[in-house]
């Protein structure tokens, strides 16, 4: 069964750095773009950050632009989030998404995972 | 930066009825255009990529169609499991992917 489970969500303070982690299941990892998008508290989606299969090519969102890097180890299945610099509007649920298509670097996402919380918060 | 807009944000239907859902594009984006459906507390679905393309175990009753700029998702017969948020991405731009704001489709 395909599946991408997040982890790495929790409460941590304004201008602190967290990590989140993405395992993925039951496909071959690095031949598919991976992305994440969040979805603040009541609000809509917004995406986040994309990277191709092979990691030489990544994508960000002007909102997170310098604060925020996207990475993945092939040897283990799991796609990351650094965030630093976290403010208050950063909070939301991280979702992490698989690109449709081994033939395109930005597609359609066809799997998603379930969600990890990030709250920034004094 | 591409700019998705949609339109209406919340609409009212009951179950039979069939519904459209508009979304547009600030510049053209070809037929790179998807939409999702989303239930409170979980993550979104695909339902259609490539404007019209139905994804693999979606029912048939819906549809997309559009090119360009405008771009229309169609539910041909509502059913109870369809009352949810709908949403438009577009990912033609080399800068990234846009979300439109989302319709909530609510039980009239």
């Amino acid at each position: 069964e395909v599946q991408l489970l997040e982890s790495g969500g929790g409460l941590v303070q304004p201008g602190g750095s967290l990590r989140l982690s993405c395992a993925a299941s039951g496909f071959t990892f690095s031949s598919y773009a991976m992305s994440w998008v969040r979805q603040a508290p009541g609000k809509g989606l917004e995406w986040v950050s994309v990277i191709s299969g092979s990691g030489g090519s990544t994508y960000y969102a002007d909102s997170v632009k310098g604060r925020i890097t996207i990475s993945r180890d092939s040897s283990k299945n799991t796609l990351f989030l650094q965030m630093n610099s976290l403010r208050a509007d950063d909070t939301a649920v991280y979702f992490c998404a698989k690109g449709r298509s081994q033939l395109l670097f930005l597609d359609a996402f066809d799997i998603w995972g379930q969600g990890t919380m990030v709250t920034v918060s004094s | 930066d591409i700019q998705m807009t949609q339109s209406p944000s919340t609409l009212s239907a009951s179950v039979g009825d069939r519904v459209t859902i508009t979304c547009r594009a600030s510049q053209s984006i070809s037929s790179w255009l998807a939409w999702y459906q989303q239930k409170p507390g979980r993550a979104p679905k695909l339902l259609i990529y490539k404007a019209s393309s139905l994804e693999s175990g979606v029912p048939l009753r819906f549809s997309g169609s559009g090119s360009g700029t405008e771009f229309t998702l169609t539910i041909s017969s509502l059913q109870p499991d369809d009352f949810a948020t709908y949403y438009c991405q577009q990912y033609n731009s080399y800068s990234g992917y846009t979300f439109g704001q989302g319709t909530k489709l609510e039980i009239k």
